[in-house]
């Protein structure tokens, strides 16, 4: 497997701001993906980080809301913009190392407070 | 897209007895699933996975069964310890993505 960072690890931030996210991998991965789990809830994919172009967003999620970055094959941000309480939640990157498998490892996650 | 449905949403059982959690998908053309065990603040840690082209597999005291004309797979713990006491997902691979099941928290009693 890979070893798979994110910063910070938790934040309290006030409404109506913005948090950067960090995914920092330790090789270079095929794959990068950005989950929010709410408290006590499953796990929901945001959007695919697609290196040097746009991300791929689901239904729900929307560029200005969460812009994402990936400038090279282990790195990645998640913007959450305009931070309102409903985005209190926790953050995860989780990326797949290999082309042409499916195992797909998640960071430690991005505790995040809005008040 | 895909859904899946797991069940039971909590499971207890007492240490050294089995737990089996299940997992219905809807798209036929998935054709990977993984188990996940997430331990409270902890990450979602992959433990076991099967393709489509297998029925069964195992790793010591966990298997995962498939069966791929009712669309349902299951996972299953033996001799549970209170160390296997999290909370389990499911997913089922659709397209490039993976849609998670809602969640098993399990607990094992001492």
């Amino acid at each position: 497997s890979a070893v798979i960072s994110q910063k910070p690890s938790r934040d309290i931030c006030q409404r109506g701001t913005s948090l950067t996210i960090q995914c920092q991998v330790d090789s270079q991965v095929t794959m990068m993906f950005w989950y929010r789990q709410q408290p006590g809830q499953s796990l929901t994919l945001i959007a695919t980080a697609n290196q040097g172009s746009e991300a791929t967003y689901e239904s729900g999620f929307v560029i200005d809301k969460f812009p994402i970055s990936r400038p090279n094959l282990t790195f990645s941000t998640l913007t959450v913009s305009n931070l309102s309480p409903e985005d209190s939640s926790i953050y995860l990157c989780s990326v797949r190392l290999r082309q042409g498998t499916y195992e797909q490892y998640f960071g430690p996650g991005t505790r995040l407070t809005v008040t | 897209g895909e859904n899946v449905e797991q069940h039971p949403s909590t499971l207890s059982v007492q240490e050294g007895d089995s737990a089996v959690i299940k997992c219905t998908y809807s798209d036929s053309a998935s054709n990977y699933f993984p188990w996940y065990k997430q331990e409270l603040g902890k990450r979602p840690q992959l433990i076991i996975d099967i393709r489509s082209n297998v029925g069964e597999k195992k790793d010591q005291r966990i298997a995962v069964t498939l069966n791929k004309t009712a669309k349902h797979f299951s996972l299953h713990i033996t001799e549970t310890q209170p160390e296997d006491s999290a909370v389990y997902f499911c997913a089922g691979k659709g397209g490039n993505q993976f849609y998670f099941g809602t969640g098993t928290s399990l607990t094992v009693i001492p």
